[in-house]
């Protein structure tokens, strides 16, 4: 079973640049989440979607943060522009089922903003 | 915002000792308690997704343990070995489907 696939691995860009990211999710997960780690903190959930809708945004910046699952399989997560505290590590995950089942994570981006 | 509290933040310990670390969570509108291990350049990776009060999962060297009424659950391993460095992240599912982690705990476990 191919896992969650994530990319780019790493990006670095100077503030108020953009940026986007990648995720594609097991196939067959129709919950998607996009999770920021800030390096000594805990993942803090940015969007929750469950097949191509939003479920839980409240925790997203949203006047510089946007993202998207179209048709309800990939998504992209873009920041524009970007601060320096955006420097962090964006993490994708899947599920089958909200809340009731593990979550299988991709390998991150490591979000660098100098 | 849900609370989610893991301590110790971070620990250091000797091949062979077994160790623990507690996740601290509201104890009301629980639906879910999830552990994972988050090895240094890999992906988070859950250990256990938990849901009675009571209840106890094991897998190899590691076990887990669950309280709902008073919103605790410890995570023990048993005869660490330096592959069980990581960090330990427990998340919390309340009943509107949130789940919330903790800051976590970093492992080392000294050859």
């Amino acid at each position: 079973e191919a896992g969650v696939a994530q990319s780019p691995r790493y990006k670095i860009i100077e503030k108020r640049q953009s940026v986007a990211f990648w995720c594609n999710p097991i196939s067959g997960h129709a919950t998607l989440y996009w999770y920021q780690q800030i390096l000594g903190q805990g993942p803090k959930l940015l969007i929750q979607f469950q097949n191509n809708g939003v479920v839980d945004d409240s925790q997203l910046p949203k006047d510089r943060f946007s993202a998207e699952r179209l048709k309800g399989v990939d998504s992209t997560l873009k920041i524009q522009p970007a601060k320096l505290e955006d420097s962090a590590v964006y993490l994708c995950a899947s599920s089958t089922r909200r809340g009731y089942e593990k979550l299988f994570f991709g390998s991150g981006t490591q979000l660098s903003v100098l | 915002i849900l609370n989610v509290e893991q301590s110790p933040q971070s620990l250091h310990v000797q091949e062979g000792d077994s160790t623990n670390f507690t996740c601290s969570f509201p104890s009301s509108n629980f639906y879910a308690l999830h552990w994972y291990r988050w090895e240094t350049a890999k992906s988070p990776e859950a250990l256990f997704v938990m849901t009675l009060n009571g209840d106890e999962k094991k897998k190899g060297r590691i076990s887990a343990t669950l309280n709902t009424k008073e919103g605790y659950s410890y995570l023990y391993i048993k005869g660490s070995q330096p592959e069980d460095s990581a960090t330990y992240l427990c998340a919390f599912n309340n009943a509107g489907n949130m789940l919330t982690f903790g800051g976590g705990t970093r492992l080392m476990v000294k050859p």
